[in-house]
């Protein structure tokens, strides 16, 4: 079964703080996808990065980085995370740019207050 | 820009049929998707069609009219477990992902 983890399920961080959120997936796949998911907002993406050291901005990269240094990890960093940022995080991968299926992480629940 | 529109709940009783659409607006096309999500989980694929036309599997089928931009997904049989969120998805050109906010099913006994 294919596996992508994410460091926490719950995290709580103070505005101006800089956050990491990092993705892990043990399936070698080649792409990697940031979400975040809101009520009534569905899944919006983030960056995505379809090989090591490459990435593609998606609809909302405002305010967002990522690095991809290996192939199985994926990292979101917030620079200075604000209130607006409060949301549900998703990661998830898919083997490459002819997959159809995403695999999802369970996702990270950050709190900025 | 991506624009895609599902209806927010629907409620339906156990062993019933429902069906729930989905319509779309993209620049590109590169297939439509349908993922299941239960409260508090990740969520996990269903379906996907690049053709027009019915995909069957189980007790889900979903349809694809690419002249209409519309999709549907069927359940059949339904059962509690089916109570979920449903996310309509579609891919352009270039490997993007754009979801609706989704369908939240309530299946009563």
């Amino acid at each position: 079964d294919v596996k992508v983890t994410q460091s926490s399920r719950y995290l709580v961080k103070r505005t101006g703080e800089k956050v990491f959120l990092e993705c892990v997936q043990d399936m070698d796949h080649e792409n990697m996808f940031w979400y975040r998911q809101d009520p009534g907002l569905g899944l919006r993406l983030i960056y995505f990065s379809y090989d090591v050291k490459m990435k593609e901005k998606g609809d909302i990269p405002e305010g967002y980085s990522v690095s991809r240094e290996k192939k199985e990890r994926f990292s979101l960093i917030l620079e200075s995370a604000s209130t607006n940022q409060t949301s549900m995080y998703l990661c998830a991968s898919s083997p490459d740019v002819t997959s159809y299926e995403q695999y999802f992480g369970p996702g990270t629940r950050l709190t900025v207050t | 820009g991506q624009n895609i529109d599902q209806p927010t709940e629907m409620t339906a009783t156990e062993g019933a049929i429902v069906q729930i659409n989905c319509t779309y607006q993209t620049s590109g096309f590169n297939g439509l998707f349908w993922y299941q999500q239960h409260a508090g989980e990740a969520p996990t694929f269903l379906s996907y069609n690049v053709l027009d036309g019915l995909e069957e599997k189980g007790r889900f089928s979903s349809f694809l009219s690419r002249s209409k931009g519309y999709s549907y997904l069927l359940l059949k049989e339904l059962q509690m477990k089916d109570s979920a969120s449903y996310l309509c998805a579609v891919s352009d050109n270039f490997n993007k992902f754009y979801f609706g906010s989704g369908t939240k099913l309530n299946v009563k006994p």
